[in-house]
């Protein structure tokens, strides 16, 4: 069982629109969790990192979010941009293992 | 510094021929990773190395696998011989190491590599 779950597998948003995407772990002892934004044919991009005491952090129009307890994070993507269409990876470090997430399509239409 | 650099970029070869994909890490990183990424099993961690070191190989599929860092700059991951459900995305990543808890280095990937057995 993947120890990083992401939801929605895929998401479809017009331009201008926000969205949320979910990740969900289980992986421990928790280090830190960073999402990764990959666009198509190209390899990921970190957006941001997540350590235990942090609970929400911006990157411009995204913001990430983490509840350590419940072990969820959130990246939210304010007035969506067509450049915004990629993959978004979940990715837990336990240590110096990292775990990923499946991650989540996001398709902007005009 | 120009990043992760991955080459071929695209790779088609029928089954059964030997495969090379190359990598040079950013300069001063310590870890080299190799995943593969299909659409059905996401990023998998194929191996890694630590100061040129191999440190775990367990993702490696087969013995049809290998991977080698001669130095700090420079890995091979090789494929022979090739089949079919070898074709995948190949990335090389590199980071640097970060002492302490909580503090493990960012993940570079370089753009990968296309392999297409047919």
């Amino acid at each position: 069982k993947n120890q990083v779950e992401q939801s929605p597998q895929s998401l479809i948003i017009l331009e201008g629109k926000n969205c949320t995407l979910q990740c969900n772990y289980t992986v421990s002892p928790f280090s830190n969790l960073r999402w990764y934004k990959q666009d198509t044919g190209r390899g990921p991009v970190s957006l941001t990192i997540m350590t235990f005491s942090e609970n929400t952090k911006s990157n411009g129009r995204y913001t990430a979010t983490l509840d350590a307890d419940t072990k969820q994070s959130s990246l939210h993507i304010t007035a969506s941009q067509l450049s915004d269409s990629a993959s978004y990876i979940c990715v837990v470090t336990a240590w110096s293992d990292m775990r990923f997430g499946a991650g989540t399509r996001l398709t902007v239409k005009p | 510094d120009a990043g992760v650099i991955q080459s071929p970029r695209h790779e088609v070869t029928e089954m059964g021929q030997e495969v090379t994909l190359r990598c040079k890490p950013i300069s001063g990183h310590d870890y080299l990773f190799w995943y593969r990424q299909t659409m059905m099993r996401g990023l998998e961690l194929l191996i890694y190395f630590n100061n040129n070191v191999p440190i775990d190989d367990s993702g490696m599929p087969e013995d049809r696998f290998s991977a080698k860092m001669p130095n700090a700059s420079f890995s091979t991951l090789k494929i022979q011989p090739s089949e079919p459900r070898d074709s995948a995305v190949y990335f090389c990543a590199s980071r640097l190491h970060s002492p302490g808890q909580g503090a493990i280095g960012e993940l570079f990937f370089g753009e990968g590599s296309r392999l297409t057995v047919l």
